[in-house]
């Protein structure tokens, strides 16, 4: 059983159009990410949620929209899709948004969004 | 802003140890040392974290200097699949992982 998975893992789509990326965990986490890698290959973490509330917000265009109906699950919705929205995203979990407990975060295997 | 530095890439030869510095210089004293690893096309993947102490787990050894401001990666019998970009970084509170640029590790045979 994959820990974190994420649909779809290959989207590609034209400009304008809204899309969802879904992330599921089963290692019973309270807190889930969102990472974006871009062309340049540097992962960047996007959004946090612990127990289905926002804990980080980057400085994220208002076009993406983190959902996350329970635990197990963080969706990212895209709105009106640009061409610098193509990159790798990754879904992510751990146990404790707390850094001084040694906590370790456990990635998907990324989803490829290219927009045309 | 990473504030970890790492050599852009190293070479091993497979089956002897692939040693990975990375310097820290300004860590605080509650941030932690992680190590990720990510092998092409795939998601992060955890390696070994430590605070002051060396850790050893069945993945690697970290070893840390004592004024916490340098560590080692240890993968002792480095083989083809360990081939991946290494990541150290510095825990920040709030679980807010940075990824710097990392090192590139080519195992060869």
């Amino acid at each position: 059983d994959t820990a974190v998975s994420q649909t779809p893992k290959y989207l590609v789509t034209q400009m304008g159009n809204d899309k969802s990326i879904k992330c599921e965990q089963n290692l019973g986490h309270d807190t889930m990410y969102w990472y974006k890698q871009d062309s340049k290959k540097f992962l960047k973490i996007m959004f946090s949620y612990n127990n289905k509330e926002l804990i980080i917000n980057e400085t994220v265009p208002n076009r993406f929209s983190p959902k996350s109906p329970d635990k197990a699950h963080l969706n990212l919705h895209i709105n009106s899709l640009e061409l610098g929205d193509s990159a790798v995203y990754f879904c992510a979990s751990s146990q404790l948004p707390d850094s001084s407990s040694g906590n370790t975060i456990y990635f998907g295997e990324g989803s490829w969004l290219t927009v045309v | 802003d990473a504030k970890t530095t790492q050599p852009p890439s190293m070479d091993c030869a497979e089956g002897r140890a692939a040693n990975l510095p990375c310097n820290h210089s300004t860590i605080s004293g509650n941030e932690y040392v992680y190590w990720y690893r990510q092998i092409h096309s795939q998601g992060p993947q955890y390696i070994i974290h430590g605070l002051k102490n060396n850790e050893t787990n069945e993945m690697a050894s970290l070893i840390i200097t004592e004024d916490r401001k340098s560590s080692t990666l240890i993968l002792p019998h480095a083989t083809l699949r360990d081939t991946a970009v290494y990541y150290c970084i510095r825990l920040k509170y709030g679980n807010k992982l940075v990824f710097g640029a990392g090192t590139i590790l080519r195992v060869k045979s």
